[in-house]
Formats: structure tokens, C-alpha cells, sequence
């Protein structure tokens, strides 16, 4: 009974293929993010949805997309894979954008 | 925008000692949030302790208190009776009217024998 699962764990792709994430919350939180964490640690947010609503877009590139088809789930999509895109991302919940975030167990995909 | 730092790259401590991390950070908001995750190799992001910026008094979770110090910006984890399995990297984070956690670099803390 994971409250945030990832799937898959670990992604490894070739340069220029399209890939996506899957992320499903049970905890009946109507917010869900993506966080990536690169090489060196750091962790950023890259997406929030509240309610299927995009809420928070940073700086990420077009090539990454995500979707929300109901409040449960946010998957993320990308396009063209980079070596660059290279990290570990993280799904993560909270209720009405509440401030208590939980986190999936992430999901480490590796471009070669 | 919100900055987290953390200037301690790397630590060490002996198991049952106490261990300090620094925090600072940097907004103009009044009302936020810090908090402390912890990383292990696991890689899962685990909430250690929270703080509500319009309260004084400092958290607390049984071997895990912070200082916060609202006027400095300065948001420090203390670890007592350090733990093999504390050994990870910790990470400071603000949540503020943004609706997102911002993080600062982490420390990454190893306890020793």
C-alpha cells in the first residue's frame, strides 16, 4: 500500500527516444509535483498540478511534457532524450497544495 | 525567488555524538515553511522535522531538533545520539506562497564507529 509509487525504478534509454513516467498516488491528494535531482544532488521542481490544472511550470525544456488524467496520477513524458536528462525524478503529492509534500520512491533514468 | 543554502558539503560523527547542519536561507515572505529530508542510499526523500515560521518554539522529533532563528534566516538540524542509519544526505527546504519546495544543496552525513 505505497502512498506514492513510481514506476518504472530505473529507466536506461538510447539518445533521441521518447520515454515516460508513471506516478500514482493513494493518499487522495489533489496536488502532485515533479522534482528532478541531478548528478550533483539538487533537487528542483520542475512541475505541479492541482486538481488535472497545471499550477507551476519552471524553466524546463518543451521536450518534457506532463499529463494528469485524473487527480491521482501525473505522468511525465519526454521527448528526444538527452544526455543531459540524465537524473533521478521524483513524483511527490500533497493535499490542496498543502505544504506537507510526499515523495515517490523516484525514478532514475539514464541516457546513453 | 527563495535561496536555500547549505555550506557543509560533507560531515562526519561518531556514533552517540550530537551533530549540528546549517541552514540559511533567504525571502521576503513573513508566513513559510522549513524543513529537514533525509536521503539515504535508498534515495527515498524522508521528512525528518518541520517548522512553521510563525511559531517560536523550535521542533522537535526525539533525536532530531532545529534552531530557528527567524531574524538571521538560519534554519539548523540537530541530530542527538547519532545512529548508523542516520548516515544520508540531508536536505534544508523552504515552502513559501510559491506552493513549492525550494532545496538547498544538502549535506551529505556520514556517522562512523
Amino acid at each position: 500500500d505505497t502512498a506514492v509509487s513510481q514506476t518504472p525504478k530505473y529507466l536506461v534509454t538510447q539518445m533521441g527516444n521518447d520515454k515516460s513516467i508513471k506516478c500514482e498516488q493513494n493518499l487522495g491528494h489533489d496536488t502532485m509535483y515533479w522534482y528532478k535531482q541531478d548528478s550533483k544532488k539538487f533537487l528542483k521542481i520542475m512541475f505541479s498540478y492541482n486538481n488535472k490544472e497545471l499550477i507551476i511550470n519552471e524553466t524546463v525544456p518543451n521536450r518534457f511534457s506532463p499529463k494528469s488524467p485524473d487527480k491521482a496520477h501525473l505522468n511525465l513524458h519526454i521527448n528526444s532524450l538527452e544526455l543531459g536528462d540524465s537524473a533521478v525524478y521524483f513524483c511527490a503529492s500533497s493535499h490542496n497544495r498543502g505544504v506537507e509534500a510526499f515523495f515517490g520512491q523516484g525514478t532514475r533514468l539514464t541516457v546513453v | 525567488a527563495q535561496t536555500v543554502t547549505q555550506s557543509q558539503p560533507e560531515m562526519s560523527v561518531q556514533e552517540a555524538e550530537t551533530v549540528t547542519l546549517s541552514c540559511t536561507y533567504d525571502t521576503s515572505e513573513n508566513n513559510y515553511y522549513l524543513f529537514w529530508y533525509k536521503q539515504p542510499p535508498s534515495r527515498q526523500m524522508i521528512l525528518v522535522i518541520r517548522q512553521e515560521a510563525y511559531k517560536q518554539q523550535n521542533a522537535t522529533e526525539n533525536r532530531f531538533s532545529v534552531n530557528f532563528q527567524k531574524a538571521a534566516k538560519s534554519f539548523s538540524l540537530k541530530i542527538s545520539d547519532s545512529q548508523l542509519g542516520d548516515t544520508a544526505m540531508y536536505f534544508c527546504a523552504f515552502y513559501g506562497t510559491a506552493s513549492k519546495l525550494t532545496f538547498g544543496t544538502g549535506t551529505r552525513l556520514q556517522v562512523t564507529l
